[in-house]
């Protein structure tokens, strides 16, 4: 059973679209987060949300929004893409401040 | 702020080779260290960690002791395998006790092992 689970695994769209990209885990944790991996492997925390709290990596792009439909879900919305938002984006998740589990990732594409 | 730098890569080895990969980090309280390993095509795994000064972590053959008084956490394998092949991540928490909180990531070192 996959516990941190996201799609689409590829996704190339066009400067200027909106995209989402979901994620979903099965292990009971109360927080998720989002992480972008740039060209480089250079991996940096976006968001981290539990049900009482989202917090924001000041960095970030309000474009970027990420969505909890509920405590296994948490989708990201991106905006009026830009050809810098090409990467792969992790989500994570745990119990607590404790062990995060990472998805497999979403290669984004921009072109 | 807190931050953690990991040697440049990559770093090519033959199998059985002794792997070291240094990873010092500056933080303001008292952190806790984590190594995270990325195979090809897959997400991050926690590989090992250390919560406290002169703690060794491990895990399939690799350890890392927290030492406070260098700010370092070196990751090493007496004997690489081809399957080793992989990037590796240092990161620390700035939760204390082992906690992760939002997790720094060094650069990641890309390791290959050749047969």
């Amino acid at each position: 059973d996959t516990a941190v689970s996201q799609t689409p695994k590829y996704l190339v769209t066009q400067m200027g679209n909106d995209k989402s990209i979901k994620c979903e885990q099965n292990l009971g944790h109360d927080t998720m987060y989002w992480y972008k991996q740039d060209s480089k492997k250079f991996l940096k925390i976006m968001f981290s949300y539990n049900n009482k709290e989202l917090i924001i990596n000041e960095t970030v792009p309000n474009r970027f929004s990420p969505k909890s439909p509920d405590k296994a879900h948490l989708n990201l919305h991106i905006n009026s893409l830009e050809l810098g938002d090409s990467a792969v984006y992790f989500c994570a998740s745990s119990r607590s401040n404790y062990e995060q589990y990472f998805g497999p990732g979403t290669r984004l594409t921009v072109t | 702020g807190d931050s953690v730098t990991q040697m440049e890569g990559p770093v090519t080895l033959s199998e059985e080779a002794f792997l070291t990969i240094n990873c010092t980090y500056t933080a303001t309280g008292y952190p806790s260290l984590f190594w995270y390993v990325q195979y090809p095509g897959e997400g991050l795994q926690l590989l090992l960690k250390a919560t406290k000064a002169d703690d060794k972590g491990s895990n399939k053959g690799f350890e890392a002791t927290y030492r406070k008084e260098t700010t370092s956490f070196h990751l090493e394998k007496g004997s690489v395998q081809v399957s080793d092949s992989a990037v590796y991540f240092c990161a620390l928490s700035d939760q204390y006790g082992g906690s992760q909180g939002n997790l720094i990531f060094g650069k990641g070192t890309k390791l290959s092992v050749k047969p």
